[in-house]
């Protein structure tokens, strides 16, 4: 199993392009994420989904949009992207079942820059 | 809400010396607690959890933290660091979501 990957891994951007970012998870799992990382803050939530077709705001949903078509995939796009969007954007998932409670499973990582 | 607060942004240790990594939480309801690491250029991977019953929980590369209701702590502890170790380390805390604290790097020195 590959587990949990993300595409690409690196993305520079200039300032009011968009872009997608791609995940795919081979687990089976319900649950996926949108998380980014910036030194010193930890990791924040983005958009996450219960299901194929269900999506949910996280804690700095702003300027990021998000699509589950296939349950093994969960897609994060950038329409415009701004300079304090650069970072690194991880994925990752879970079980269902209360599964914000679970274990969850992250990708490598995309790290992107927006000049 | 819950919230996480780990202290010490980095942590040095020498090579065979104890690594103690230092979590406490703030949670209204009893929660579940989680240990990360994450090495460079890589995700995050699974420590350890706390769920329900022990309140002392063994993870992988012999790690293990143990769960402190009265002081609202889960610190990670290690007997003995070994230069594989340095990582940075990432505490959470999750009822309805999870949340995570700002990380831990932890150098190994020789």
């Amino acid at each position: 199993n590959a587990g949990v990957t993300q595409t690409p891994k690196f993305r520079v951007l200039k300032t009011g392009q968009s872009m997608t970012l791609l995940c795919a998870q081979d687990m089976n799992h319900e649950y996926m994420y949108w998380y980014r990382q910036d030194p010193g803050m930890g990791l924040r939530l983005i958009h996450y989904s219960v299901g194929e077709g269900t999506t949910a705001k996280g804690e700095v949903p702003d300027g990021y949009n998000v699509s589950r078509l296939k349950k093994q995939n969960f897609l994060l796009g950038l329409e415009s992207a701004a300079p304090s969007q650069t970072s690194v954007y991880f994925c990752a998932s879970s079980l269902p079942g209360g599964g914000l409670n679970h274990e969850q499973y992250f990708g490598p990582g995309t790290r992107l820059t927006v000049t | 809400a819950q919230s996480v607060t780990q202290l010490g942004s980095h942590v040095s240790v020498s090579e065979g010396a104890l690594v103690l990594l230092r979590c406490n939480y703030s949670s209204s309801v009893p929660p579940y607690l989680f240990w990360y690491v994450q090495y460079p250029n890589q995700g995050l991977q699974l420590l350890l959890k706390y769920t329900t019953g022990a309140t002392l929980v063994k993870g992988i590369n012999g790690f293990e933290a143990e769960f402190k209701k009265s002081e609202t702590s889960f610190h990670l502890t290690k007997p003995s660091a070994h230069m594989s170790d340095a990582a940075e380390y990432f505490c959470a805390v999750s009822y309805n979501d999870m949340r995570f604290g700002a990380g831990t790097r932890l150098t190994v020195k020789p």
